[in-house]
């Protein structure tokens, strides 16, 4: 069975950093990419970064670039999201998420269950 | 920046209806759109990629077709555990990978 399983949220101070971790069972990455996605309280998807699977390439949304840091640890099968400088809008509950087909095919077949990170004072 | 509207935003539909909800992209995506489910409380579910290609395990009631800037979502007999918020995404060109707002399909 195929799971991913996120952890590391809570709650944070304002300007603080925290990172999030994904771990994988059941799928082998190969040329898969991993994708990390947040949802706001009430709100819609939003796309925040990309790690190849073989290169480990990394890409970033503008609204994150600079302060959030996505990297790999392959021989732990995890996924790390490092966050700092955290605002009030970046309350969310974070995703990791599978695309099998890489970075040429990015739709997200496995999800894990999220984790909430809370920016507050 | 890719900017993907759906519409309309909420729909109010009765189990056994046939639904069909739309996706538009703000410039050509060729075939590069996937359809998601989300349920309150959990991650979103893959339904379709390629536009029109059904993801493992999901049932023939579900299907999705267009090109170009133009797609939808068709759900042929929905049952009521369809209703849920449903999420189209481009991966045309990124970064950044975008997502429409949702639709939420909810009980008449």
């Amino acid at each position: 069975e195929v799971q991913l399983v996120e952890s590391g949220g809570g709650l944070v101070q304002p300007g603080e950093s925290v990172t999030v971790s994904c771990v994988a069972s059941g799928l082998t990455f190969g040329n898969a990419a991993v994708s990390w996605v947040r949802q706001a309280p009430g709100r819609g998807l939003e796309w925040l970064s990309a790690i190849s699977g073989f290169g480990g390439d990394t890409y970033y949304a503008d609204s994150v670039k600079g302060r959030f840091t996505i990297s790999r640890d392959i021989a732990k099968n995890t996924w790390y999201l490092q966050m700092k400088y955290l605002r009030a809008d970046d309350t969310a509950v974070y995703y990791c998420a599978h695309a099998p087909g890489g970075f040429g095919e990015l739709s997200l077949d496995h999800w894990g269950q999220g984790t909430l990170v809370t920016v507050s004072s | 920046e890719i900017l993907m509207t759906q519409s309309p935003a909420t729909l109010s539909v009765s189990a056994g209806d046939r639904l069909t909800l739309s996706c538009r992209a703000s410039q050509s995506i060729s075939t590069n759109l996937a359809w998601y489910q989300q349920k309150p409380g959990q991650a979103p579910r893959l339904l379709i990629y390629g536009a029109s290609t059904r993801a493992t395990g999901i049932p023939a009631r579900f299907s999705g077709s267009g090109s170009g800037t133009e797609f939808t979502l068709t759900i042929s007999r929905l049952q009521a555990d369809d209703f849920a918020v449903y999420y189209c995404q481009q991966y045309h060109m990124w970064p950044p990978v975008t997502f429409g707002g949702g639709t939420k399909v909810e009980i008449k």
